[in-house]
């Protein structure tokens, strides 16, 4: 069954820790994304990468960083440098970059305190 | 500033009627729209698509509508189901000379359809 993999649901840091959420999809996508989603927001753009090796910062990249060694996985670092951690993380991948839907994965719930 | 606006946080509607769900814009220039479904703790889930050289877009129980005049864009739900509660995104792009550009995302509206 092809879809994207974000692990874990949940997870909890200490500030200051930089911690890396996972994202891995099996849909030979292209194009891989990160979003960022806080209480009574829209989806807010991190990072994007339209093809291996190559990623683009959003709107929203700093305190952020992402590396796309490998077609199926786009993880994403968010350091200590980013200011408000705390938000509901979404990955997506779509065939072939803006343009073509988006398909999501199920996120994960960052909590740092 | 928004550029894309979804006025109505939340919409209530008895099961069987139609719901409809509306969204703002504010660039001319978006060319690509787009509605996303999403249940809570879960990703967004993409519903229908509509290019600004249409003004309709239908697939089963779900249409949209893009009046590109007024800059709106709407999503009809008949008969609404009560499934179909959950928070709705809008969203559009802009054509760079052919590329897409990354989609803006409103802030969505949450639907429940009551039994």
């Amino acid at each position: 069954d092809g879809g994207i993999t974000q692990s874990p649901k949940y997870l909890f840091r200490k500030e200051g820790q930089n911690v890396t959420l996972s994202c891995e999809q099996n849909l030979n996508h292209d194009a891989m994304y990160w979003y960022r989603q806080d209480p009574g927001q829209g989806l807010r753009l991190i990072y994007y990468s339209q093809i291996v090796n190559d990623f683009q910062k959003g709107d929203i990249a700093e305190g952020y960083s992402v590396s796309r060694e490998k077609k199926e996985s786009f993880p994403l670092t968010v350091t200590s440098a980013q200011k408000n951690p705390t938000a509901f993380y979404l990955c997506a991948s779509s065939i072939r970059g803006w343009g073509s839907p988006l398909h999501f994965g199920n996120g994960t719930r960052l909590t740092v305190t | 500033d928004q550029q894309v606006k979804q006025n109505s946080p939340s919409l209530s509607v008895q099961e069987g009627r139609i719901s409809i769900l509306n969204c703002d814009y504010t660039n001319s220039m978006f060319d690509y729209f787009l509605w996303y479904k999403k249940y809570p703790a879960e990703g967004p889930t993409f519903l229908i698509s509509i290019s600004s050289i249409k003004d309709k877009n239908e697939d089963g129980r779900f249409t949209v509508f893009l009046n590109k005049s007024a800059k709106h864009l709407s999503l009809h739900i008949v008969p609404s189901q009560p499934g179909d509660s959950a928070v709705y995104f809008c969203a559009a792009s802009l054509n760079y000379g052919g590329s897409q550009g990354n989609l803006i995302f409103g802030k969505g509206t949450k639907l429940s359809v009551k039994p």
